[in-house]
């Protein structure tokens, strides 16, 4: 069975540039989420779906942050402009239903400059 | 706002010692998870413990949630190189599927 799949694997920009993830889910995982993972710390949830729809997006800086989860498949989520504490590794996870462990993506490190 | 404080932050010990790694809340969880992640990697889940006072064990690892479903503890025994690595609790809330995640433990075995 094929894992959670992030790309890009690295990404570095400069402050004030756009930058996009993406992400595509084990296949037949209708949950899908983001979280941002700075350096020591544990992961924080920035949105969750299920299906196509948001179930949660409270931590989510929306003024520069933005997801979506096209047919409830494959998610992709952008930052614009990014800003230097933006510095973190972005995960994908997904999972079957609500009592399955989360399957997470390698991540894609995002460096701002 | 519930929250994960997991203890100690960094742990340094010699191969074929012991040790342990707590996960403590004040609010009370339906389950709680420990995931290993390793550099470049995202985490991977090693148990879910359910029932207070539930012991697992994974080969060398034992795993323990608190009676009152508010604490887990992980514990090593003759800790080798390839456990080294990140260790991460996460409390779930039956409400919405999602995760409480602790700051994390992480854990170097010198050879």
């Amino acid at each position: 069975e094929a894992g959670v799949a992030q790309s890009p694997r690295y990404k570095i920009i400069e402050k004030r540039q756009s930058v996009a993830f993406w992400c595509n889910p084990i296949s037949g995982h209708a949950t899908l989420y983001w979280y941002q993972q700075i350096l020591g710390q544990g992961p924080k949830l920035l949105i969750q779906f299920q299906n196509n729809g948001v179930v949660d997006d409270s931590q989510l800086p929306k003024d520069r942050f933005s997801a979506e989860r096209l047919k409830g498949v494959d998610s992709t989520l952008k930052i614009q402009p990014a800003k230097l504490e933006d510095s973190a590794v972005y995960l994908c996870a997904s999972q079957m239903d609500s009592y399955n462990e989360q399957f997470f993506g390698p991540g894609t490190r995002l460096t701002v400059l | 706002t519930q929250l994960l404080e997991q203890s100690p932050q960094f742990l340094s010990i010699q191969e074929g010692e012991n040790l342990t790694v707590y996960c403590n809340s004040s609010s009370v969880f339906s389950s709680l998870q420990w995931y290993r992640q390793e550099p470049g990697e995202g985490p991977v889940l090693l148990v879910t413990v359910v029932t207070g006072g539930e012991v697992k064990k994974l080969k060398r690892l034992t795993f323990q949630f608190g009676d009152a479903r508010k604490d887990s503890s992980l514990h090593i025994t003759a800790a080798q190189p390839g456990d080294t690595g990140l260790y991460l609790c996460a409390g779930a809330r039956d409400s919405n599927y999602q995760l409480i995640w602790g700051a994390g433990t992480k854990l170097i075995i010198k050879p």
